[in-house]
């Protein structure tokens, strides 16, 4: 199985900050990393595909970037609703794998 | 417009089997790259995938949870049913039914969730 490391496991911010959250594969994943955001209660939210893909109706302040092992998702200038929980998976073979997810919470 | 959701029985006792199904609308299981899964999260923690079936008929599971499932499809009713033995409260979860997002190197993302389902298992 491949598995997904994710750091930090919670962060503390404030609005308008700039966040970066990274992600490691421990073997290579190519391109076929994903980030789902997910409120308290609610089902995870897309954000980015592969890799650095931007889903549908996902504000431009969402990025993703990296290949292989090593990925990192960007927020620019935080919001109040970006603050949740974030998900990287890995899609390149099954068992498809979920990282331990970064809690993004407000300072 | 595609929606999902997860029907369940929300409380099952120890080795009993539990039986979710999944309806959905908004696409077809027959056409060519659609898939639907099932991922579960148990309180306070994270996301785990858990199987899923792809419009040939293609299904893949979890290695740790393969002997105890079995996912199908009925495209004449738009569901997915997926079916886990022997029950464990560790198996307590919430059980999310997922849609499979087609586009260029998005593998097996997920891009339509379902509300999620809770299942405690507890005598």
């Amino acid at each position: 199985d491949i598995q997904m490391t994710q750091s930090p496991s919670s962060l503390s911010a404030s609005v308008g900050d700039r966040v970066t959250i990274t992600c490691r594969a421990s073997q290579s994943v190519g391109t076929y990393l994903h980030w789902y955001l997910q409120r308290p209660g609610t089902a995870p939210k897309l954000l980015i595909y592969a890799a650095s893909s931007l889903q549908s109706g996902v504000p431009s302040r969402f990025s993703g970037s990296g290949s292989g092992t090593d990925f990192t998702l960007t927020i620019n200038s935080l919001q109040p609703e970006d603050f949740a929980t974030y998900y990287c998976q890995q899609t390149y073979s099954t068992p498809l794998t979920f990282g331990g997810g970064t809690k993004v919470e407000i300072k | 417009q595609i929606t999902l959701k997860e029907s369940g029985p929300g409380l099952v006792k120890p080795a009993q089997t539990l039986t979710l199904t999944c309806n959905y609308s908004g696409f077809s299981l027959s056409s060519s790259g659609v898939g639907v899964g099932w991922i579960r999260q148990p309180p306070g923690k994270a996301l785990e995938w858990l199987a899923y079936i792809n419009w040939d008929g293609d299904r893949r599971y979890s290695p740790s949870l393969k002997s105890r499932l079995t996912i199908t499809k009925d495209t004449s009713k738009n569901q997915v049913v997926l079916t886990m033995t022997n029950m464990d409260p560790v198996d307590t979860a919430t059980y999310y039914c997922a849609h499979r997002l087609i586009s260029t190197g998005s593998g097996w993302a997920i891009d339509y969730w379902g509300q999620g389902t809770l299942v405690t298992v507890s005598s």
